[in-house]
């Protein structure tokens, strides 16, 4: 599965958009991206899933380049409940069958 | 409503015990997934499970146990070869086939395990 790098941390303010990027360099060719958010003492949730260009939905955008070795989660205008903790997944069902690998994740911090 | 279930919320083990941490969802999903988390740090995939009776051990299956003798239900045993278990505990569901492909996964609430 494709190794992902993503900046431990973040900080931001309210009303503000947030970018998160993540580093996949060696992505392949039948992987999605898909990113989830985890708040304290709960289990993570779905935000995005794309495979290239642009995907939105009501939460959040992803782009990816044409390239597909990075990928950038954007939050248009955060609030204080967007505080939490961000991970990008990378990868599809292996020869072994399935399997989700989290990486540290990216620790959104947004202030008043 | 649909959904994955985990109980206890909170668990206290003595040292020496083995417990056991329940799994369950009526998603129909045929996958399902342990992760470990610790404070402040990611989750660390424990074992999965694509089919009923038949598991794989994930990055730290060490100390841990598993059955699938149900499509609904993955039970997690922590047993007292697992030297260091007081840890947050998440259990996860994908239908089969798909893993991350098209699709989410469904996480449950977790159970936090303390040793006393």
């Amino acid at each position: 599965l494709a190794k992902t790098t993503q900046p431990i941390s973040m900080d931001s303010y309210e009303g503000q958009e947030v970018n998160i990027t993540c580093s996949h360099n060696n992505i392949a060719t039948n992987d999605y991206i898909t990113w989830y958010q985890q708040f304290p003492s709960q289990g993570p949730r779905f935000i995005i899933q794309g495979y290239k260009t642009k995907v939105t939905n009501e939460v959040a955008s992803l782009f990816i380049p044409a390239d597909r070795k990075s990928s950038t989660l954007s939050l248009p205008r955060v609030s204080l409940s967007d505080t939490a903790v961000y991970y990008c997944l990378v990868g599809a069902t292996d020869n072994a069958g399935n399997m989700l690998t989290f990486g540290g994740g990216t620790r959104l911090m947004v202030k008043p | 409503d649909g959904g994955i279930t985990q109980s206890p919320k909170y668990l206290f083990r003595k040292e020496g015990q083995n417990v056991t941490l329940s799994c369950e969802q009526n998603l129909n999903h045929d996958a399902m997934y342990w992760y470990r988390q610790d404070p402040g740090q990611g989750l660390r995939l424990i074992y999965y499970s694509q089919i009923v009776n038949d598991f794989q051990k994930g990055d730290i299956a060490e100390g841990y146990s598993v059955s699938r003798e149900k499509k609904e239900s993955f039970p997690l045993t922590v047993t007292s070869a697992q030297k260091n278990p007081t840890a947050f505990y998440l259990c996860a569901s994908t239908p089969l086939g798909t893993g991350l492909v098209g699709t989410e996964a469904f996480f449950g609430q977790g159970t936090r395990l303390t040793v006393v």
